[in-house]
């Protein structure tokens, strides 16, 4: 069973400019949420995708969105980079969105906006 | 809103001590309750949660913690702590009721360090 892969491992983009980060997620699982984790600080929760649609969202702008796929894997997309967008950023996928539901989560994406 | 209080950003403890690492929860409800692991330049790893089951929950590692109502408490805890334990831990929450039933509330975390 392979678990869930992010792509790419690590990523240094200038202000101002855009990104895509992307996530496959497990096997059987239609549920994908994605994470910003600030050095020093827990993961903050950007939003959650299920069945291709926005499942919820977290205190971030706009200028964060995301996709989901017919098999279930995701995109991140940031607009107008900014300094303090730079963080690892999570992906994790699970069964099924609710709270009761285990989230499977890959290594990261570790952006740095210079 | 939901939120987590993970006590001490740092806890060192020698090899074969107890490992106690310490979270509060703030929310009207009950919520679902977890614990994950985070070794370096990794994602995180389940070790253990707590969906209204039983109140002392068994993770992985030999690690476990207790859902304590009236202290609104969820302290992760291992007998024997292990070199290979050193890592960062983070406390979340998730709520068991509502639309909002989707997102993980993660604290600040605490480094466990393992002196030999």
């Amino acid at each position: 069973e392979t678990g869930v892969t992010q792509s790419p491992t690590h990523l240094i983009k200038t202000r101002g400019q855009q990104v895509t980060l992307r996530c496959s997620s497990q096997s059987g699982h239609n549920t994908v949420s994605w994470y910003q984790q600030a050095l020093g600080q827990g993961p903050q929760f950007i939003f959650q995708y299920y069945r291709e649609e926005e499942n919820g969202r977290g205190n971030f702008p706009p200028r964060f969105s995301g996709l989901q796929f017919p098999n279930y894997s995701s995109e991140l997309n940031v607009n107008a980079l900014e300094l303090d967008d730079s963080a690892l950023y999570l992906c994790a996928s699970s069964p099924k969105p609710g709270g009761n539901y285990e989230q499977y989560f890959g290594p990261g994406t570790r952006l740095t906006v210079t | 809103a939901q939120s987590v209080t993970q006590l001490g950003s740092h806890v060192s403890v020698s090899e074969g001590a107890l490992v106690l690492l310490r979270c509060n929860y703030s929310s009207s409800v009950p919520p679902y309750l977890f614990w994950y692991v985070q070794y370096p330049n990794q994602g995180l790893q389940l070790l253990l949660k707590y969906t209204s089951a039983a109140t002392l929950v068994k993770g992985i590692n030999g690690f476990e913690a207790e859902f304590k109502k009236s202290e609104t408490s969820f302290h992760l805890t291992k007998p024997s702590a292990h070199m290979s334990d050193a890592a960062e831990y983070f406390c979340a929450v998730s709520p068991n009721s509502g639309g909002s039933n989707y997102k993980l509330t993660f604290g600040k975390g605490t480094l466990l360090t393992v002196n030999p």
